[in-house]
């Protein structure tokens, strides 16, 4: 079975904090993806990586960077941690190739930014 | 903006019922996903059905794809109180260089009371 691990289950930052939040995985899958879910709004799209330093912006990646130095781990980097930044965020990981593959979720990071 | 739909939002039954969850989404699709998402956890799939299949079944799980009218159904048979949870549908794309990429749906909550 794959395994996707966060590092933190809950996470509480202060404002203006550099936060960091790791993700790894133990299937050898090319892609990585960071989600944040929120009440209403459902899963969206931070940023993606589909190989050790390569990485593209999903819908939401203002206020965010990533960082991929190895296959297994995919960090998001909050530069400057605000409230609005509050969430639950989601990492997960897939293969690339073939075409049809479902993506393997972590237990999330609930964050919190006071 | 999202890409699935789900309806309804909230769903109740009992123990033993059916429980049906609808998604339609706008754009075409490579394949489309059902996730399950227990209160506070990640996401876990359940499901994919390609673009050129009209139904699957996995157990209790059953899924329609209608890709004419761009929608998708979830049925679960025989509901059991542990099926309480949300209910995501993804819709599948392929992107340049990631292959696999995942729009999700708002979900629907489902609880089953025993």
């Amino acid at each position: 079975d794959v395994k996707v691990t966060q590092s933190s289950r809950y996470l509480v930052k202060r404002t203006g904090e550099k936060v960091f939040l790791e993700c790894v995985q133990d299937m050898d899958h090319e892609n990585m993806f960071w989600y944040r879910q929120d009440p209403g709004l459902g899963l969206r799209l931070i940023y993606f990586s589909y190989d050790v330093k390569m990485k593209e912006k999903g819908d939401i990646p203002e206020g965010y960077s990533v960082s991929r130095e190895k296959k297994e781990r995919f960090s998001l980097i909050l530069e400057s941690a605000s409230t609005n930044q509050t969430s639950m965020y989601l990492c997960a990981s897939s293969l690339s190739w073939p075409l049809n593959q479902p993506q393997h979720f972590g237990d999330g990071t609930r964050l919190s930014i006071l | 903006s999202q890409q699935g739909e789900e309806d309804p939002q909230a769903l109740s039954i009992q123990e033993g019922e059916n429980a049906t969850m609808n998604c339609s989404y706008k754009t075409s699709i490579n394949n489309l996903q059902w996730y399950r998402q227990n209160s506070g956890r990640g996401l876990v799939h359940l499901i994919l059905i390609r673009s050129n299949e009209r139904e699957k079944h996995s157990g209790r799980l059953r899924v329609t794809l209608d890709t004419s009218k761009k929608s998708s159904s979830l049925l679960i048979t025989a509901s059991r109180a542990a099926d309480t949870a949300s209910y995501f549908c993804a819709t599948g794309y392929g992107k340049n260089n990631a292959g696999n990429m995942l729009t999700f749906g708002g979900g629907t909550r489902l609880m089953v009371k025993p």
